[in-house]
C-alpha cells in the first residue's frame, strides 16, 4: 500500500506556462482533495472530488482545473502559471467510512 | 469562510515537559482530526475524534473532542526532541461534504535554545 503519491516533488515554472500535478491513491477512496499551503495561511482547499466523474470547487479554485476519470487518480492542472501560485501543493484522499484524510508528500512549486 | 482558531501559534518545549494546544470554532464540527507536519513532508494523521466528549490517546498524545462540538484539545506528555514540528487541527462541518476539512493555521513546536 503506497497510500497517496504525488509527482513531481519539485517544479519550477515560468509565468504563463501550464503543467499538471499528479496525484494517485491505492486505498480505493472515493473522496480526494487538493490543497495549497502557504506560510501563515495553513491549508486551503482548491478542488475536491467525491468520486470518479465528479469534481467541485473549494476555497481557492481560480487558475486551477481538475478531472477525475478514475478512482485512483486526481490530477491538478495549472492553466497559465502565475507567481501567486508559488506554493506547496498537497493531495489528500479520505476514508469514507471514518472521515479520515490522508495526505501525499507534497509538490513544491515555484513560478518565476 | 469558516475558520478555526488554533493556539498557541508557536511554543518552545524542553525535553520532558507536557505540551497543550487547542482549536476553537464558532460553528459545530462532527469530526476533529489532529495532524503533525515535519519540514518538507505532508501532514500525518495523529488522532481522529468522532464524538462529542471523546477522549482518545495515541502513545504520549491525548486529544479530546469538546462537549460543545466547537473545540478540541491536544496534549503531549513528556515531550521528546522528535515532537518538534507543526501541529494542525482540522474539523469537518456538520452536514458538509466528506473530505472537506477546515484547517487551523498550525502550532509550531520548537526546542528551547
Amino acid at each position: 500500500n503506497a497510500g497517496v503519491t504525488q509527482t513531481p516533488k519539485f517544479q519550477v515554472l515560468k509565468t504563463g506556462q501550464s503543467m499538471t500535478l499528479q496525484c494517485a491513491q491505492d486505498m480505493n477512496h472515493e473522496y480526494m482533495s487538493w490543497y495549497r499551503q502557504d506560510p501563515g495561511m495553513g491549508l486551503r482547499l482548491i478542488h475536491y472530488s467525491v468520486g470518479a466523474g465528479i469534481t467541485d470547487q473549494g476555497e481557492v479554485p481560480n487558475g486551477y482545473n481538475v478531472s477525475r476519470s478514475t478512482t485512483e487518480d486526481f490530477p491538478l492542472r495549472l492553466l497559465s502559471a502565475a507567481p501567486s501560485q508559488t506554493s506547496v501543493y498537497f493531495c489528500a484522499s479520505t476514508s469514507g467510512s471514518r472521515l479520515t484524510q490522508y495526505f501525499g508528500p507534497g509538490t513544491r512549486l515555484t513560478v518565476l | 469562510g469558516q475558520q478555526l482558531n488554533q493556539s498557541p501559534q508557536s511554543m518552545f518545549i524542553q525535553e520532558g515537559e507536557d505540551v497543550s494546544m487547542n482549536c476553537t470554532s464558532s460553528s459545530i464540527f462532527n469530526t476533529w482530526l489532529w495532524y503533525k507536519q515535519d519540514p518538507g513532508e505532508g501532514p500525518v494523521l495523529l488522532i481522529a475524534l468522532y464524538k462529542a466528549g471523546e477522549l482518545t490517546s495515541n502513545g504520549r498524545l491525548t486529544a479530546q473532542f469538546g462537549i460543545t462540538r466547537k473545540d478540541s484539545f491536544l496534549n503531549i506528555s513528556a515531550s521528546i526532541p522528535s515532537d518538534v514540528g507543526i501541529y494542525f487541527c482540522a474539523g469537518l462541518n456538520y452536514g458538509g461534504s466528506q473530505g472537506n476539512l477546515i484547517f487551523g493555521k498550525g502550532t509550531k513546536l520548537s526546542v528551547k535554545p
